[in-house]
């Protein structure tokens, strides 16, 4: 079946680091690709999409590009805020599938 | 403006009692999720349906169950609760788009102690 396989963690950066978390899929066909993120005692956002290969997903700073030779999804940020703080989530979704597949969560911590 | 509930947002039970969970969308989304989410598991699908009458079971439905009757609901039912429940619980809905982006909005969570 299908299956996200992302960073363990928690990440602890200080302020204006560089963020990286890995992500990495395993779907039949090709699936759609998001990050959700989690603030503290909240529910899950969308944070940004890609639905084909060499697609970037953009937003609030954050950047995804959709690597189908790597079956990845990396998450960046050039420069990370105390605000940035939350649980990450990478997820996929098949075409026509309506059903997301998550990966177990990166918790980030942003300490200035 | 559109948005997914959920009730109550904390909620103790007791094992082997009956628990129904409520999620009420104003986005007038065709498909509706449950997740529960638990440390080193991430989200993991319970059950979901596609339109009224529709009902699927997901990678960890047993003892849970749906039912959908209108377009804004799904309620989730817990038929006898056991501890290995106690969970935190998002309902989520996605709107028709063809399958493509499949962008599922969340509601805040209930978290669930089965004591």
């Amino acid at each position: 079946g299908d299956s996200v396989t992302q960073m363990e963690g928690p990440v602890t950066l200080s302020e204006e680091a560089f963020l990286t978390i890995n992500c990495t899929y395993t779907a039949t066909g090709y699936p759609s690709l998001f990050w959700y993120v989690q603030y503290p005692g909240e529910g899950l956002q969308l944070l940004l999409k890609a639905t084909k290969a060499d697609d970037k997903g953009s937003n609030k700073g954050f950047e995804a590009t959709y690597r189908k030779e790597t079956t990845s999804f990396h998450l960046e940020k050039g420069s990370v805020q105390v605000s940035d703080s939350a649980v990450y989530f990478c997820a996929s979704s098949n075409f026509g599938n309506e059903k997301l597949t998550f990966g177990t969560g990166t918790r980030l911590t942003i300490i200035p | 403006d559109a948005e997914i509930t959920q009730s109550p947002r904390h909620k103790i039970t007791e094992t082997g009692r009956q628990v129904t969970l409520a999620c009420h969308q104003t986005w007038n989304h065709n498909n509706m999720f449950w997740y529960r989410q638990d440390l080193g598991h991430g989200l993991r699908l319970i059950h979901y349906s596609y339109g009224v009458q529709d009902t699927n079971k997901g990678e960890v439905s047993d003892g849970y169950s749906v039912s959908r009757s209108n377009t804004e609901d799904l309620p989730l039912t817990l038929e006898s609760a056991a501890s290995s429940q106690t969970s935190v619980y998002f309902c989520a809905s996605s709107g028709e788009t063809g399958g493509i982006y499949n962008e599922q909005f969340f509601g805040p969570g209930t978290r669930l102690t089965v004591l």
